[in-house]
């Protein structure tokens, strides 16, 4: 069983357009991030969830829109693609936000490509 | 606030010989130190973590680091590697501050050769 799984795997678009990535982890985790990837592997997070609550929020564009229906889901809405979108984005989940020395496991990836 | 440096973007190394993958942190309070590994189109998987007590931590893989507190250094080193370690590493701190966010450095690209 995978723990963390995202869909999809790649993602291809144009500009403009909106998509959708959606994660699910079947750890009982109660903390779930997004975490940006660029070209050069640099790690970056942008957002962290804790049981559906939002609690972190890096100062990334509104056109980006998590949402979490319940625990085991965080997906990532992304309004007006731009090129510099372009990255491989991933979810990551850990056992609880303050047991900071948990540590976290991370999705696949979405390799999100706008053309 | 924590902050985290790899000090080498990429290290070669020919298969069985010693690596060391250095990294060092900032941190005005209590750290939690962790290496991560990113297999190619994989995502990132713990290889150790530091969080209290003696200060070499052993990994899965073979792998193991020190942490040092006087050099706030967390250096990780194989005695011998495989091709199969081929990957990037990262470096990561995460401590009581930030909202419990955890620090990812840039990254240690290293590429084992026959």
């Amino acid at each position: 069983d995978t723990a963390v799984s995202q869909t999809p795997k790649y993602l291809v678009t144009q500009m403009g357009n909106d998509k959708s990535i959606k994660c699910e982890q079947n750890l009982g985790h109660d903390t779930m991030y997004w975490y940006k990837q660029d070209s050069k592997k640099f790690l970056k997070i942008m957002f962290s969830y804790n049981n559906k609550e939002l609690i972190i929020n890096e100062t990334v564009p509104n056109r980006f829109s998590p949402k979490s229906p319940d625990k085991a889901h965080l997906n990532l809405h992304i309004n007006s693609l731009e090129l510099g979108d372009s990255a491989v984005y991933f979810c990551a989940s850990s056992l609880k936000l303050r047991a900071i020395t948990n540590e976290q496991f991370f999705g696949p990836g979405t390799r999100l490509t706008v053309l | 606030a924590q902050s985290v440096t790899q000090l080498d973007s990429q290290v070669p190394v020919f298969e069985e010989a010693p690596v060391e993958l250095r990294c060092n942190y900032s941190s005005s309070v209590s750290v939690y130190l962790f290496w991560y590994v990113q297999y190619p189109n994989q995502g990132l998987q713990l290889l150790l973590k530091y969080l209290s007590g003696s200060t070499l931590v052993k990994g899965i893989n073979g792998f193991e680091a020190e942490f040092n507190k006087s050099q706030t250094s967390f250096h990780l080193r194989k005695p011998s590697v495989h091709i199969s370690d081929t990957a990037e590493y990262f470096c990561a701190v995460s401590g009581n501050t930030g909202g419990f966010k955890t620090i990812f450095g840039a990254g240690t690209r290293l590429f084992v050769k026959a």
